[in-house]
């Protein structure tokens, strides 16, 4: 099975700091996102990849930026940490033909502003 | 642009009663839609999807959704609820534009009672 890891499930930060959600897949998956999860918003796409050190902007992508040196891995860098980045947030990997199989999620990190 | 509607935020069913989960989309072409189903603390799980071929879907579970293309929905459905099914459902369709993006509904959170 393709796993998808987060590496942290719960973060606590403090306004103002640099914050780095880490994503690793291990099926060699060409495609990466991070999506945030509000309640009564469901899912916003914040940044994806389509392939090592490339990066496109999603629907939200302000206050974020995105990493991806290797295949197998995708940051999401909070560059100044604010109270309304409080959310959970996901990470997806897919094969480029993805709309077959749809994405494999990570658990999710929640994270915290404080 | 592509987007999807979940017309309800909740619902609460009885368990062994059946429960259907609305899902509206606007799309111009054939659409790839998918349901997924997140339980408490963790991602989301895949849990059918359609692309093509029968109107009637079968997923994991013992859910099914049907596509209908005349009324733009394609509604989840399970004859008999237990209590793991609790838990929040995101319907999606998948974006044609670069790179093929997922589009969220906002979800509909699932209460099973005794």
């Amino acid at each position: 099975d393709v796993k998808v890891t987060q590496s942290s499930r719960y973060l606590v930060k403090r306004t103002g700091e640099k914050v780095f959600l880490e994503c690793v897949q291990d099926m060699d998956h060409e495609n990466m996102f991070w999506y945030r999860q509000d309640p009564g918003l469901g899912l916003r796409l914040i940044y994806f990849s389509y392939d090592v050190k490339m990066k496109e902007k999603g629907d939200i992508p302000e206050g974020y930026s995105v990493s991806r040196e290797k295949k197998e891995r995708f940051s999401l860098i909070l560059e100044s940490a604010s109270t309304n980045q409080t959310s959970m947030y996901l990470c997806a990997s897919s094969i480029p033909q993805g709309f077959g199989y749809g994405y494999t999620f990570g658990s999710g990190t929640r994270l915290t502003v404080v | 642009a592509q987007s999807v509607t979940q017309p309800d935020i909740h619902i609460t069913v009885s368990e062994g009663a059946s429960l259907e989960l609305r899902c509206n989309y606007s799309y111009g072409a054939t659409p790839y839609l998918f349901w997924y189903v997140q339980s408490p603390g963790q991602g989301l799980q895949l849990l059918l999807k359609y692309f093509s071929g029968d109107t009637l879907v079968q997923g994991i579970k013992g859910f099914e959704a049907e596509f209908k293309r005349s009324q733009s929905s394609f509604n989840l459905r399970k004859p008999s609820v237990h209590w793991s099914d609790a838990a929040e459902y995101f319907c999606a369709v998948f974006s044609t534009d670069s790179w093929g993006k997922l589009q969220f509904g906002a979800g509909t959170q699932v209460v099973v009672t005794p």
